[in-house]
């Protein structure tokens, strides 16, 4: 499979602070990252697909300008929350798709926490 | 549009007990099914795949297109199998590919 990074694990910010989280897919070229949010005990939210050299693809109801994804290389996306707030709190995972099958490969997740 | 149900938040089991977490989904192709485990503290990890008909951990899933569900199943729980499951699905449309999630079963197996 594929070794999926992520940093930092976690962080703590004021609340009007911007907070850059760090995806690296380490042993794979991935053109495609995906960044989910996850709430206490529940599911996987899918923000983003992330598109290496263009515009990142972003879910309904998801704010563009408030989560900025760059993915500039094949092995780096990164998820910019811009201006946080208390509300932003979360866990922010995120993953590559690997294989045949469309099976994804996740990165350990980032606990942002915004005072 | 595609959608995963759950129907189970917590399923609470004995060990050497049956257990059977149940996965509908929606959608009128044919999907590419997963179930992926999350242990604590651990990342989310690939649990099966229903294109490969595989049995891991002693976890089989068989995809019924009739009920449209992906039940997981294994006959005799262990301690060690207590985690966060989600069942999955992904398609391709217009080239993109896009992966659903269901909102997961905590199991719990107890000595």
């Amino acid at each position: 499979g594929a070794v999926v990074s992520q940093h930092p694990s976690r962080v703590i910010c004021k609340s009007g602070t911007s907070v850059k989280i760090e995806c690296r897919s380490l042993d794979f070229q991935a053109t495609t990252m995906f960044w989910y949010r996850q709430f206490p005990k529940q599911s996987l939210m899918l923000m983003a697909t992330s598109n290496e050299g263009s515009k990142a693809t972003y879910e309904q109801g998801v704010e563009k300008d408030k989560f900025l994804i760059n993915h500039a290389s094949l092995t780096l996306s990164t998820l910019t929350v811009t201006s946080a707030h208390p509300e932003d709190s979360s866990f922010y995972i995120c993953s590559i798709r690997y294989g045949g099958f469309g099976e994804q490969f996740f990165g350990p997740g980032t606990r942002l926490t915004v005072l | 549009a595609q959608r995963v149900t759950q129907p189970e938040k917590l399923l609470s089991v004995f060990k050497g007990a049956p257990v059977e977490l149940k996965c509908n989904y929606s959608y009128s192709g044919s999907p590419e099914l997963f179930w992926y485990v999350q242990y604590s503290r651990q990342r989310l990890q690939l649990l099966l795949r229903h294109i490969s008909r595989e049995s891991i951990k002693g976890f089989t899933a068989d995809l019924n297109k009739g009920e449209t569900s992906f039940h997981l199943k294994k006959p005799f729980a262990q301690e060690e199998d207590s985690a966060m499951y989600y069942c999955a699905l992904s398609l391709t449309s217009g080239g993109s590919y896009i992966p659903t999630f269901g909102r997961g079963t905590s199991l719990i197996v107890h000595p």
